[in-house]
């Protein structure tokens, strides 16, 4: 397994554009995580999958925000009508139920620059 | 309000000297967990620490749990210009807490 991988690592869109991203975690692990940070500041949560499940969707940062895992596998997060504000690095991660011990394993993330 | 806040912001040193940063809430937490990211890359964990007290010690990093588990301390003993990047604090969870960062560069 080569860890958790996401494209593309860089975006460039115009404003007004959607976009949408695509994550691979390690395919041990069964919960799934998407998060924004912007430079020099910690990640904030966006929203998790268990499996399938999309477990918490309440701190997506708005209704253009949306995100799936149809099989339990890999994830897409999509921004629809992409404004300068979107623009930040989007990071996924994954790890096994037990977060607490295991840690999460993170991905290099895909920098986002709206235009 | 950030749940976690970690002090200084941003620090730069010269190689060979020894640093700590912080990692501060009003809440209680379980457990702690430290990450280390390079630029452009994501997070790395460092280190969990889960009971009050506890030190954990990873070749030069010493890490801190703080008595009542409600903070917490990463010392860096004489750092290396390998060092540089964000440290970070999070709380592993459901939602997952990550601190609002310390900056760390280490000059040559």
């Amino acid at each position: 397994d080569t860890g958790v991988s996401q494209n593309p690592r860089h975006k460039i869109t115009k404003r007004g554009q959607n976009v949408t991203f695509r994550c691979d975690p390690i395919s041990e692990h069964n919960r799934l995580y998407w998060y924004r940070q912007t430079l020099g500041q910690g990640p904030e949560f966006l929203t998790y999958f268990q499996n399938e499940a999309q477990l918490e969707k309440s701190r997506l940062l708005s209704d253009r925000f949306s995100a799936e895992r149809p099989k339990g596998s890999f994830s897409t997060l999509e921004i629809q009508r992409t404004e300068q504000g979107d623009s930040a690095m989007y990071l996924c991660a994954s790890s096994f139920e037990a977060p607490f011990i295991y840690g999460y394993t993170f991905g290099s993330g895909t920098r986002l620059t709206v235009v | 309000t950030q749940l976690l806040e970690q002090s200084p912001q941003f620090l730069s040193i010269q190689e060979g000297e020894n640093l700590t940063v912080y990692c501060n809430s009003s809440s209680v937490f379980s457990s702690l967990q430290w990450y280390r990211q390079e630029p452009g890359e994501g997070p790395v964990l460092l280190v969990t620490v889960v009971t009050g007290g506890e030190v954990k010690k990873l070749k030069r990093l010493t890490f801190q749990f703080g008595d009542a588990r409600k903070d917490s301390s990463l010392h860096i003993t004489a750092a290396q210009p390998g060092d540089t990047g964000l440290y970070l604090c999070a709380l592993p969870g459901n939602q997952f807490y990550f601190g609002t960062g310390t900056s760390l560069t280490v000059i040559p």
